[in-house]
């Protein structure tokens, strides 16, 4: 079994409307991570959490929430999706610590907002 | 301006050639982690290899090297007698002791051709 998972795979949404991308691990890790990535542009950061009371915000979290359920769960949210935020996103985890550990991601998931 | 530069978008080499992807960074730290991650065509990024700030030794792993260079800020990566399936989308990434971030460059898209 894999050991970082996202949910759904792929998902068609429309314009405004509110949508959940789901990241579970069990690797044991505290850190995890959201990212979206684009063509051309790589892995952009949106949020992160290096435990469940901390959550941070990244580089582009503009228009995106997230949750820490738990340890293993981390959430991101698209309060009222755009054409723009069709993307590939990706969750990473990584354990604590010299420095940043090696992330490792989820097998993304396909986002096309109509 | 990017911490990471890979400024080879995209190459296409004959199988069994081999093929060098650049990888340069940039930052103020002494103590940083430098990553390779590999994305084929069904879009998961894999986890290749990370090596520290301290450590310049060359690294080889099967058909795969990596040359560290902190005196040019390098950090490339060879493929031998490529294959096939090494056509990918490989990313460079940075980690710095302070800043809790990753950074990755943009990607460089390698082509096999059998």
């Amino acid at each position: 079994d894999a050991d970082v998972t996202q949910t759904p795979r792929n998902r068609i949404t429309k314009t405004g409307k509110r949508i959940m991308l789901e990241c579970s691990q069990t690797k044991g890790h505290d850190r995890m991570y959201w990212y979206r990535q684009d063509p051309g542009l790589g892995l952009r950061l949106i949020y992160y959490s290096f435990d469940v009371k901390d959550i941070n915000k990244g580089e582009i979290s503009d228009g995106y929430s997230v949750s820490r359920q738990a340890q293993a769960k981390f959430s991101l949210s698209l309060e009222s999706a755009i054409p723009n935020q069709t993307a590939l996103y990706f969750c990473a985890t990584s354990r604590t610590g010299f420095g940043l550990e090696t992330q490792y991601f989820g097998p993304g998931t396909r986002l096309l907002v109509l | 301006a990017q911490k990471v530069t890979q400024a080879q978008t995209e190459i296409s080499v004959v199988e069994k050639e081999d093929v060098t992807l650049d990888c340069v960074y940039e930052t103020r730290d002494t103590t940083y982690y430098l990553f390779w991650y590999k994305q084929p065509p069904s879009g998961e990024l894999v986890f290749l290899i990370r090596r520290n700030s301290f450590d310049e030794q060359n690294e080889i792993s099967g058909r795969y090297s990596w040359n560290f260079q902190k005196s040019t800020s390098s950090f490339n990566f060879t493929i031998t007698a490529s294959q096939v399936v090494d056509s990918a989308v490989y990313f460079c990434a940075l980690s710095e002791n302070t800043g809790n971030q990753f950074y990755f460059g943009t990607g460089t898209s390698l082509t096999v051709i059998p």
